[in-house]
């Protein structure tokens, strides 16, 4: 079993939608992040969490530490949205210098 | 402008032959890291450095070696390449290595053949 883990793998939604996507992890962790990869291949950091919620724009992430879970919400999502997003951990056990990922969700906004 | 610089983007070469992928970071930042990306596995960490003279291995260090003379460079070397080699590899840096957001590069594309 992965240490982190995205759903859903896949996700194809309407223009103007609420996206969610999750992230479970399985160790004590010192922070997590959410990242955005284009088709082009780059990619950029969203937000790096401890605790609570932060926002950016359009973006919310959330995370609870005692249920070991994030989510990364879209709000009034757009085509541009159209991307993969990655959570990444950095494990407690192995110091904040480690970066565990997921697998990644991939998704779609249609027009 | 704020940047991880990776070097080459493209690269297809032969089993054997050594390459350098250079990676510069112009934001004075003391940690960096390489990855690689395959499909079905993610990203996985290869190296990381937590200053000059500091690395240490990732989770999968076999067959590259990496070193850190000046804090803007981090090259990644594949002394024998092979095709198992064969992947998308980023570099990342970031402030320290103390939970700071990650800078990353746009990525080399290697074939090995």
């Amino acid at each position: 079993k992965n240490e982190v883990e995205q759903s859903p793998q896949n996700l194809t939604a309407q223009e103007g939608e609420f996206i969610t996507i999750n992230c479970s992890y399985s160790v004590g962790i010192s922070a997590l992040h959410w990242l955005q990869q284009h088709p082009g291949g780059g990619i950029v950091s969203l937000f790096m969490l401890s605790s609570g919620k932060k926002k950016h724009g359009r973006l919310i992430a959330t995370i609870n530490i005692q249920e070991k879970h994030s989510s990364l919400h879209i709000t009034a999502s757009h085509p541009r949205d159209s991307a993969v997003y990655i959570c990444a951990v950095s494990p407690e056990i192995q110091g904040a210098q480690k970066l565990v990922f997921g697998q990644g969700t991939r998704l779609t906004i249609n027009p | 402008e704020a940047q991880v610089t990776q070097n080459p983007r493209y690269l297809i070469t032969v089993t054997g032959k050594k390459l350098t992928v250079t990676c510069s970071q112009n934001m004075n930042h003391e940690y960096m890291s390489w990855y690689r990306q395959d499909p079905g596995l993610g990203l996985r960490q290869i190296y990381y450095s937590m200053n000059v003279e500091v690395t240490d291995k990732g989770d999968v260090p076999e067959g590259y070696k990496v070193s850190r003379k000046e804090k803007r460079n981090f090259p990644l070397i594949l002394e024998s390449p092979s095709p198992n080699q064969t992947s998308l590899y980023f570099c990342a840096s970031s402030l320290s290595m103390y939970n700071q957001p990650q800078h990353f590069g746009d990525g080399t594309r290697l074939s090995i053949l």
